[in-house]
């Protein structure tokens, strides 16, 4: 099973505009990490942000992790073609190996 | 490069095939995981071994899922007896140390059973 929630389940937005994307959980987590899927390929790594940050930046990425209201939200700023892709979120939550993920947003980058 | 590699990319058996699903991780890479990812879903969680002990196997769905890692790298995923209902995409990643640290996922092989 699953257990985080994304939102929006899709997104279409202009090249240039910002794009935000949210996930909620359930259970207390040791990390948050952001990972890309481009169609036909291998999950990326994005960003991780621990338990005890609230905000982390990379690049044109920006990610903030509220564990009060067990959600986390990720930021891309002046979005790119190059952009298109799905985007998932997965908590680390200490058992084990288990990294869970999200059912993902799919963005879609129109130029 | 020096990334994740997994072979076949493509699978396609006839129900009832057994199949084996084969993962080379980043060298030095100590853990490493298998994750099931059905169309327009999220990978799922399936196996995870520290060098060569298999630590969690919590998320193989029946035991017509076997895997193993026996020297601690290569690792190969068995499916036995395979039903529709496994036609899915298999990732492998490999993390350095950390179990909860950053994955390096393989491209993935698509198993279509018929």
């Amino acid at each position: 099973s699953q257990q985080g929630e994304e939102d929006p389940q899709a997104l279409s937005i202009q090249e240039g505009e910002n794009a935000t994307m949210n996930c909620s959980y359930k259970t207390s987590i040791n990390n948050l990490q952001w990972y890309r899927q481009n169609s036909g390929r291998g999950l990326v790594h994005l960003i991780l942000i621990r338990s005890n940050e609230r905000e982390k930046h990379s690049g044109r990425l920006r990610v903030t992790l509220d564990t009060s209201k067990k959600s986390s939200s990720l930021l891309i700023t002046a979005s790119r073609a190059a952009d298109t892709a799905s985007y998932f979120c997965a908590t680390f939550y200490n058992q084990g190996g288990k990294l869970i993920f999200g059912q993902g947003t799919e963005l879609s980058v129109k130029p | 490069g020096a990334g994740v590699s997994q072979s076949p990319r493509y699978k396609v058996a006839k129900r009832g095939q057994d199949v084996a699903l084969r993962c080379d991780p980043i060298s030095g890479h100590v853990s490493l995981f298998w994750y099931q990812q059905a169309l327009g879903q999220g990978p799922e969680f399936l196996t995870y071994f520290q060098n060569e002990a298999q630590l969690d196997k919590s998320g193989l769905p029946s035991d017509r899922f076997f895997a193993e890692r026996p020297e601690g790298s290569v690792s190969t995923l068995k499916i036995q007896r395979t039903q529709q209902e496994d036609s899915a995409v298999y990732l492998c990643a490999s993390s350095l140390v950390l179990a909860g640290g950053v994955k390096f996922f393989g491209p993935g092989t698509r198993l279509t059973v018929l």
